[in-house]
């Protein structure tokens, strides 16, 4: 069982905005900032938002992150076919001194 | 062009250990914290292990912990995961990534080597 929590899977359409919660406690996402990675089928993860809505370069407008309290959010708007993928949230966890993952989203594109 | 290598996964027995590589290149190595992040296949990320820059500071989850060790040689710009006292339940593809300051944010990853721990 992950320390963060994601829902299993999500759904939608082409053009269609979706969002992915992303909830924790006081010991990760409420005193740290959290960060989403993106991962293809088949390929090594990539970061998606970095410091709770920070976008690396190259990554799309489309997708922005918020967080409030102890829990976050990813929203993809515009949704597109290549955004199909596994999604998961990250933060930094004082009781545990390591970072810490969710389980993990998979998106579909309907 | 910054990029991670590594090598060093394999087949390896119940009790066995295992060495991994992560060579990097095309940034400042010495000047960045990394770490180890595995998935187990079908399964989620795990954070492994982390190091910082000067290699002083170490942490690992409580699943390896005693059992893995962290190193780098920042002369040749490589990460180090020493594996020791394998379980089955440490096989994983391995990636080591880069850790971006100050969110220490995972901004690069390697490609993954497959760590296979069986009989």
């Amino acid at each position: 069982q992950s320390v963060l929590t994601q829902p299993p899977s999500a759904s939608g359409t082409p053009g269609q905005r979706v969002t992915i919660s992303c909830s924790g406690s006081s010991s990760n996402i409420g005193s740290y900032t959290v960060n989403w990675y993106q991962q293809l089928p088949g390929t090594a993860p990539k970061l998606l938002i970095y410091s709770n809505n920070q976008r690396p370069s190259g990554v799309p407008d489309r997708f922005s992150g918020s967080k409030s309290g102890t829990s976050a959010s990813l929203a993809i708007s515009g949704l597109q076919s290549e955004d199909e993928a596994d999604y998961y949230c990250a933060a930094w966890d004082d009781s545990l001194n390591g970072w810490v993952f969710g389980g993990g989203t998979k998106l579909t594109v309907l | 062009e910054v990029q991670l290598l590594e090598s060093g996964g394999g087949l390896v027995q119940p009790g066995g250990s295992l060495r991994l590589s992560c060579a990097a290149s095309g940034f400042t190595f010495s000047t960045y914290a990394m770490s180890w992040v595995r998935q187990a296949p079908g399964k989620g990320l795990e954070w492994v292990s982390a190091i910082s820059a000067s290699g002083g500071s170490t942490s690992y989850a409580d699943s390896v912990r005693g059992r893995f060790t962290i190193s780098r040689d920042n002369s040749k710009n490589t990460l180090y995961l020493q594996m020791n006292s394998l379980r089955v339940e440490d096989t994983a593809v391995y990636y080591c990534a880069k850790e971006l300051a100050p969110s220490g944010a995972f901004d690069t990853w390697a490609q993954g080597t497959m760590v296979t721990v069986s009989s």
